[in-house]
């Protein structure tokens, strides 16, 4: 069956630190890559996608590129903020499915 | 801007007894998701509708029924609640069509539910 790992946290970092988020996952064919991100208190919300490989998905300084190869999509961000303290999720959706996989989520703390 | 909206927000209860999490969704989407979202174990899909008055189990059904009212709404009923089934759970919906890829899910609040 799919499945998404992704590394444990929590992940503590100072203000204005590089970020990296590891995720692999297994699935058969090709399917679509996001990560969802969790602030306190609230429902996820879908922060980037790719849908083919070597695609690149990009939002609010954050990136991940869909490689088919090592099948990861690892979450990089170049300066995080204390605003960028959440969850992070890696899910994963197959091209003829409608259900997405998550991963078990990485909690981030930034420290000002 | 509704979007998904889950009640109630926090509930406990107590072991046998009954509940219903009610979920709607103002985004005219056809898929309905329920979640259940436990520490260190991520989101595990309990049951989904794909379309209106279709349900289809997911990865963790058991103790749990559910019932798409109509293309809005999709309620989750714990017949007989078990301290297993203290979780976070979360409504999801999308407009993605059967046996097409799944762009985008929209995410309720959540609820909070403790089995004593």
């Amino acid at each position: 069956g799919n499945s998404v790992t992704q590394m444990e946290g929590p992940v503590t970092l100072s203000e204005e630190a590089f970020l990296t988020i590891n995720c692999t996952y297994t699935a058969t064919g090709y399917p679509s890559l996001f990560w969802y991100v969790q602030y306190p208190g609230e429902g996820l919300q879908l922060l980037l996608k790719a849908t083919k490989a070597d695609d690149k998905g990009s939002n609010k300084g954050f990136e991940a590129t869909y490689r088919k190869e090592t099948t990861s999509f690892h979450l990089e961000k170049g300066s995080v903020q204390v605003s960028d303290s959440a969850v992070y999720f890696c899910a994963l959706s197959k091209a003829a499915g409608n259900k997405l996989t998550f991963g078990g989520g990485t909690r981030v703390l930034v420290k000002p | 801007n509704a979007g998904v909206t889950q009640t109630p927000k926090f509930q406990v209860l107590k072991t046998g007894q009954s509940m219903t999490l009610q979920c709607a969704q103002d985004m005219n989407h056809n898929s309905m998701y329920w979640y259940r979202q436990d520490p260190g174990m991520g989101l595990r899909l309990i049951y989904y509708s794909a379309s209106e008055g279709t349900t289809d189990k997911g990865e963790v059904p058991n103790g749990y029924n559910v019932s798409r009212l109509n293309k809005r709404e999709f309620s989750l009923r714990l017949e007989s609640a078990a301290p297993s089934q203290t979780s976070v759970y979360f409504c999801a919906s999308s407009e993605a069509l059967p046996g097409f890829p799944n762009e985008k899910l929209f995410f309720g609040s959540g609820t909070q539910l403790s089995v004593l």
